[in-house]
């Protein structure tokens, strides 16, 4: 049982380069989330989806997106890379609800350059 | 804006202290988290509240709802203690369904 599970764990960009981050739960988990931390600026949500094949925006969704094909896969795209995007990324999951117990990945440190 | 503002921001203190994080919103809410995030970085849930008290091991937290008010305590703090705390809300009523973070608050337990 790996939990929640992110990948990669580091990634260097230049601007205006894409690339996918990959999450992944076996908790068999309804919810997922991703969540950017910038130094100042605590956690905030980027985009999340209630189950499979729904996504929805969370508070600062601008420059990315998201898709969710399999229950236990999240994917957050970023299209053309801005150095505003680098920051450490961290996936979560709860059962049902967000107002339920969730479950943090290890993060994704990203630098766009 | 909604706003989640947490309690000092930086917390230094001797091994055995007893400790006390604060953690305050502006609207109704559904639910509390109380997070601790390692010097590594990895984030861990310690409390879900919407109501009352929790209790796990050293770790009490509290919230009054009418007050719009959290408290994180920790009872005999110990050096692992050392951590970086944060408070999360899921908000009530529409918009995002995730959780609204405060900025954090920085603990040092000294031996």
């Amino acid at each position: 049982n790996a939990g929640v599970t992110q990948t990669p764990k580091f990634r260097v960009l230049k601007t205006g380069q894409s690339m996918t981050l990959l999450c992944a739960q076996d908790m068999n988990h309804e919810y997922m989330y991703w969540y950017r931390q910038d130094p100042g600026m605590g956690l905030r949500l980027i985009h999340y989806s209630v189950g499979e094949g729904t996504t929805a925006k969370g508070e600062v969704p601008d420059g990315y997106n998201v898709s969710r094909l399999k229950k236990q896969n999240f994917l957050l795209g970023l299209e053309s890379a801005a150095p505003s995007q680098t920051s450490v990324y961290f996936c979560a999951s709860s059962y049902r609800t967000s107002r339920e117990t969730q479950y943090f990945g290890p993060g994704t440190r990203l630098l766009v350059l | 804006k909604n706003e989640v503002e947490q309690s000092p921001q930086n917390l230094t203190a001797q091994e055995g202290e007893f400790i006390t994080i604060n953690c305050s919103y502006s609207v109704g809410i559904s639910a509390l988290h109380w997070l601790q995030q390692h010097p590594g970085g990895g984030i861990v849930s310690l409390f879900m509240l919407s109501s009352g008290k929790k209790k796990h091991g050293r770790l009490i937290a509290t919230i009054n709802i009418q007050e719009k008010h959290s408290s994180l305590h920790i009872t005999a703090s110990h050096p692992r203690d050392s951590a970086v705390y944060i408070c999360a809300v899921v908000y009530s009523g529409g918009g995002a369904d995730g959780l609204t973070f405060g900025k954090g608050t920085h603990l040092i337990i000294q031996p």
